[in-house]
């Protein structure tokens, strides 16, 4: 089955390390993205990536990392200048393009002890 | 100004009533339209696309205003199931490539 598979579903991190979250695709899409949900809010867009070796910053890239080497694979480091890291991380794909509808992974559960 | 805006809520509602979201976007370039419903601690899932012309499935209305930049979800007959987050999702291209903006969601609780 094709789908959106992200690893791990919980991450527990020390403070000042750095972590990367894992995001695979087998639907064949170009664009991937990487957003971040806090408790109670909408998600908010760190960045995304329309083609292999080209990424964009969102709207709250500070503190993170992103490579996009394959197709199928866009995973997102959380750095330590990251100052409040604890969130629930949702990749997504899409086919490029105006209409298509964005499918999500399961989510990261990040959090910082 | 947010480029994605939706009233938070809770909207509070008794089974069977019919309950109307708003989102407003505002960048007139937008060109693809969504709304998503999220569970709690799940991940979304594409509820409905919103065409100009307005859609309908089942018990759930969507429309497109791009004069006033808003779209709205309409859902009849509420059931207690319908209870989660509806978000909107507005996609527009800028310097090339699209992005995909989420408001921060509307909170629908239906009671027994």
């Amino acid at each position: 089955d094709g789908g959106i598979t992200q690893s791990p579903k919980y991450l527990f991190r020390k403070e000042g390390q750095n972590v990367t979250l894992s995001c695979e695709q087998n639907l064949n899409h170009d664009a991937m993205y990487w957003y971040r949900q806090d408790p109670g809010q909408g998600l908010r867009l760190i960045y995304y990536s329309q083609i292999v070796n080209d990424f964009q910053k969102g709207d709250i890239a500070e503190g993170y990392s992103v490579s996009r080497e394959k197709k199928e694979s866009f995973p997102l480091t959380v750095t330590s200048a990251q100052k409040n890291p604890t969130a629930f991380y949702l990749c997504a794909s899409t086919q490029f393009g105006t209409t298509s509808e964005a499918f999500f992974g399961q989510g990261t559960r990040l959090t910082v002890v | 100004r947010k480029e994605v805006e939706q009233d938070p809520g809770p909207f509070n509602v008794p089974e069977g009533a019919t309950v109307a979201f708003n989102c407003t976007y505002s960048n007139s370039a937008s060109q693809s339209f969504f709304w998503y419903r999220q569970d709690c601690r799940k991940e979304p899932k594409l509820l409905m696309s919103v065409y100009s012309s307005g859609n309908e499935d089942g018990r759930f209305t969507a429309q497109l205003n791009r004069a006033s930049q808003y779209i709205s979800l309409l859902i009849r007959d509420s059931k207690l199931s319908d209870s989660a987050t509806y978000l909107c999702v507005v996609n527009f291209r800028t310097s090339g490539t699209y992005k995909y903006i989420f408001g921060t969601g509307t909170r629908l609780k239906v009671l027994a």
